[in-house]
């Protein structure tokens, strides 16, 4: 258990709505990331973030913005809720970047737009 | 084409038998990992490798780098090993541990 913790776990939601779901992490890691899992798709990436208030756009960000305002939160927000965005959503973190290192994921969200 | 693929999409065994799922790539790659997502949807990592074979109970990984291909395997297998076990790259280059996934492999291991 590498202490993430998601919220909402579950969101029902209408078209148009705003909606933020939150990732929070005990370990003090520095890297946090945001991944959508759908059918027929390997998870993807939305935005992920390398420290406080440094973010950046990952595969699939379009009608998603984050924000990181402290080390241990990093928030997804889906400002208009549009029914495309219903998903599973998944939080990840890791000691650091690059592509050797193993990223820890926290148990998602199932978000439904309605 | 996409970048990982693997295979079976779906693979049911009995109990006992011996398991392999395949991942083939396109892209050079820095590491390879494999993920189990269980039915209840956590992910875990098991592998990350880059080289060779790495072995965690009865879970075997190899990968061969000049083929572009890994598999992961498992021996006596267990209905607690259903799952959807997952492939994912790290690309060379890759910035800030992005990881390329694979669509996953359903398994199934009935008593």
């Amino acid at each position: 258990d590498a202490g993430i913790t998601q919220s909402p776990r579950h969101k029902v939601t209408e078209t148009g709505t705003p909606v933020t779901l939150r990732c929070h992490q005990t370990e003090n890691h520095r890297y946090m990331y945001w991944y959508r899992q759908d059918p027929g798709h390997g998870l993807r990436l939305i935005h992920y973030s390398y420290g406080v208030k440094d973010t950046d756009k990952g595969e699939v960000s379009d009608g998603y913005s984050v924000s990181r305002s402290k080390t241990e939160d990093f928030l997804l927000t889906l400002e208009s809720a549009t029914s495309s965005q219903t998903s599973v959503y998944f939080c990840a973190i890791s000691r650091t970047s690059g592509s050797f290192d193993e990223q820890f994921f926290g148990p998602g969200t199932r978000l439904t737009v309605l | 084409k996409n970048e990982v693929e693997q295979s079976p999409q779906n693979l049911t065994a009995q109990e006992g038998e011996f398991i392999t799922i395949n991942c083939s790539y396109s892209v050079g790659i820095s590491a390879l990992h494999w993920l189990q997502q269980h039915p209840g949807g956590g992910i875990v990592s098991l592998f990350m490798l880059s080289s060779g074979k790495k072995k965690h109970g009865r879970l075997i990984a190899t990968i061969n780098i000049q083929e572009k291909h890994s598999s992961l395997h498992i021996t006596a297998s267990h209905p607690r090993d259903s799952a959807v076990y997952i492939c994912a790259l790290g690309r060379d280059g890759g910035s800030q541990g992005n990881l390329i996934f694979g669509k996953g492999t359903k398994l199934s291991v009935k008593p």
